[in-house]
């Protein structure tokens, strides 16, 4: 099954402690992405990736970095968490057709809190 | 940049009726426009997009317009289900662009019985 898998599903952490959500997708997309999902705010772009040692940022990097080593892998960290990443975490990947973007595929999501 | 306005941010519907979400971008280059749909405890999820060189495009009981002169699109869903109770997501980008897509703020849609 096509699909982007998320781990964890549901992280609770404390402020300063180091950790890595996971992120990877079966369809051999090019392009990936991660997005955080405040309520009122919609989803915003963290950082996005459009290949393999390609990486960008989106419109709300402060506090986290990503990697792209793998195509079917983008982890996203955060080196110290403060309080304000509390959120919810997507993932999404995307193929780059010649005529365009096809649409994105969505991960299940992480819950982050951190206290 | 491109700034997508979604209005509104909720909306209860009889059973049966139709329902309207509407959304407005300013960037007249934008040329793509994805709708999306969240249901509780999953990830958003494509249910029909439009490209600019199209007014209208229909996939059942889910049709999209564009009004290209006055930079707005809306989804309508037409008899709706209780299944159709979700956060709705309208978003505008260059089709070209996977990494410009912006995202209004979301419709929560409610499907009274």
């Amino acid at each position: 099954e096509a699909q982007v898998t998320q781990n964890p599903r549901y992280l609770i952490t404390v402020t300063g402690k180091k950790l890595t959500v996971t992120c990877s997708q079966n369809m051999n997309h090019e392009y990936m992405s991660w997005y955080r999902q405040d309520p009122g705010l919609g989803l915003r772009q963290i950082y996005y990736s459009m290949n393999v040692e390609v990486t960008d940022k989106g419109d709300v990097p402060e506090g986290y970095k990503v990697s792209r080593k793998e195509k079917r892998n983008f982890p996203l960290i955060l080196e110290s968490p403060s309080p304000n990443q509390t959120s919810l975490y997507f993932c999404a990947s995307s193929t780059l057709k010649r005529t365009g973007v096809y649409g994105y595929t969505f991960g299940s999501g992480t819950r982050l809190t951190v206290v | 940049g491109e700034n997508v306005e979604q209005h509104p941010s909720t909306l209860s519907v009889q059973e049966g009726d139709s329902a309207v979400i509407k959304c407005t971008y300013s960037d007249s280059a934008s040329n793509y426009f994805p709708w999306y749909k969240q249901e509780l405890g999953k990830g958003p999820q494509l249910i029909i997009d439009i490209r600019s060189n199209v007014g209208e495009k229909k996939d059942q009981r889910i049709a999209v317009t564009l009004n290209k002169t006055a930079k707005h699109f809306s989804l309508h869903i037409t008899e709706t289900q209780p299944e159709d109770s979700a956060v709705y997501f309208c978003a505008a980008s260059l089709y070209s662009s996977a990494s410009k897509i912006i995202f209004g703020s979301g419709t929560r849609l409610s499907i009274r019985p």
